[in-house]
């Protein structure tokens, strides 16, 4: 069974970076791109970008380029997202989504609150 | 970018009725459109893409039509568990995007 499980809730003040990840299990890790998709508080969803896995390759929406950092680690099979300079408006639930421009599988989603 | 323009916002419907949602994007995705459901404490699951090729694993009361800006999603005979938020997203080109969704609630 494919699985995606995400790191827990992270609360991060304003100015700093957050982490998250995405340990992927049932399937091979570097057969597939890896999706994140934002959904910002009450808001529907926004494609943030891919990375796969197998050469490092990256695409980000234009809106998520100097936000979002994604990397992988084959050797554990997890994903990552960095979120950076972080700001009211990235408070929200982060998703990965395996698969190129059809998600087949999803995490649970990982909340970000940016706080004081 | 491709807008995602999805209609109904919120739709109420009875078990066993039968309800579509509509998805238009602002220029030509081809067959190129995925339907997603979301609910809460669940992850979220693809019901269709390519516009119309059901997902393995989703049942058959659930369909997809449409091609070039205009698609449609049916459920038919609705059951409890069909109850949710549901969004469009064309995979045609980058930046992928996503319809506002639809509320699907029990009337």
């Amino acid at each position: 069974e494919v699985q995606l499980q995400q790191s827990g809730p992270e609360v991060g003040r304003p100015g700093s970076s957050v982490k998250i990840s995405c340990k992927a299990s049932g399937y091979t890790f570097t057969d597939y791109v890896m999706n994140w998709v934002k959904q910002s508080p009450g808001q529907g969803l926004e494609w943030i970008g891919w990375i796969d896995p197998e050469y490092g390759s990256t695409d980000y929406a234009e809106k998520f380029k100097k936000k979002a950092t994604l990397t992988a680690d084959t050797s554990s099979n997890t994903a990552y997202i960095q979120l950076s300079s972080l700001t009211s408006e990235d408070t929200a639930t982060y998703f990965c989504a395996r698969g190129g421009g059809v998600m087949d599988a999803w995490g649970q989603g990982a909340s970000v609150t940016v706080s004081s | 970018d491709v807008q995602m323009t999805q209609s109904p916002y919120n739709l109420a419907a009875s078990p066993g009725e039968s309800v579509s949602i509509n998805c238009k994007a602002s220029k030509s995705i081809s067959k190129y459109l995925a339907w997603y459901q979301q609910k809460p404490g669940k992850a979220n699951k693809l019901l269709i893409y390519d516009g119309s090729t059901l997902q393995s694993g989703i049942p058959s009361r659930f369909s997809g039509s449409g091609s070039g800006t205009d698609f449609t999603l049916t459920i038919r005979s609705l059951e409890p568990e069909d109850f949710g938020l549901y969004y469009c997203q064309q995979h045609n080109e980058y930046p992928f995007t996503f319809g506002s969704g639809t509320k699907l609630e029990i009337k």
